[in-house]
């Protein structure tokens, strides 16, 4: 099966900093890659995801990147708030099921 | 849309007793997945459906754990008999299509058990 580990486990950076959450996946096949994230006492909730077709993808302040090659896909956050602490999980997929890394605590220091 | 929707939010019971889980699926969703999540192993996945049809059940801990989904509107997760070390939070999620598509998380259930 699938075997996805993350990095680091806890991460705290000054509000205003970037911060990078790091994933790498054992199957070749995988080929879906969600992000999500999970404030004290909610749901997960996905922020972004990519598909294997594409190298990197944006959105605002969030941005992923993928390399199929070395199997290491990457969560960058920039110009970081308060409300951004939460834990980060990521995922991969190659049919229905998501193997889950074990997640990163944010704190985003104000 | 109203999302995933789980019930009910909190459960304290005591060991021993049959626990039962709900959810409600997005409408339109056609594979429903429940989790597991605990401090000690993370997010588990339990069981999934797709179009109602149980599709991998290896996650299930035990004989004690089963899960039905009747309609493509409802399933349960039960628990019987319950123990302590079932303590954890329980989500529900759904996802339209058969592979690579966001997985919808509803608001889980926190079961307690004494």
């Amino acid at each position: 099966g699938e075997n996805v580990e993350q990095h680091p486990s806890t991460l705290s950076v000054q509000e205003g900093d970037s911060a990078v959450i790091k994933c790498t996946y054992s199957d070749s096949a995988s080929n879906y890659f969600p992000w999500y994230k999970q404030e004290l006492g909610k749901r997960p909730q996905l922020i972004i995801d990519i598909r294997s077709n594409v190298g990197e993808k944006k959105d605002q302040r969030i941005a992923v990147t993928l390399n199929k090659t070395a199997k290491h896909f990457s969560l960058h956050i920039t110009e970081t708030q308060p409300e951004d602490s939460a834990v980060y999980f990521c995922a991969a997929s190659k049919g229905n099921q998501f193997y889950f890394g074990t997640g990163t605590s944010l704190t985003v220091i104000p | 849309d109203a999302g995933v929707i789980q019930s009910p939010r909190h459960e304290v019971t005591e060991m021993g007793q049959e626990v039962t889980l709900r959810c409600k699926p997005i409408s339109g969703h056609n594979s429903l997945f429940w989790y597991r999540q605990t401090m000690m192993r993370g997010l588990e996945l339990l069981i999934y459906f797709n179009n109602n049809v149980p599709i991998d059940d290896s996650g299930m801990p035990e004989d004690r754990f089963s899960a039905k989904m009747p309609n493509a509107s409802f399933s349960t997760l039960k628990i019987q008999p319950s123990e302590p070390r079932d303590s954890a939070v329980y989500f529900c999620a759904s996802s339209f299509g058969y592979s690579n598509q966001p997985q919808h998380f509803g608001d889980g259930t926190r079961l307690s058990i004494l």
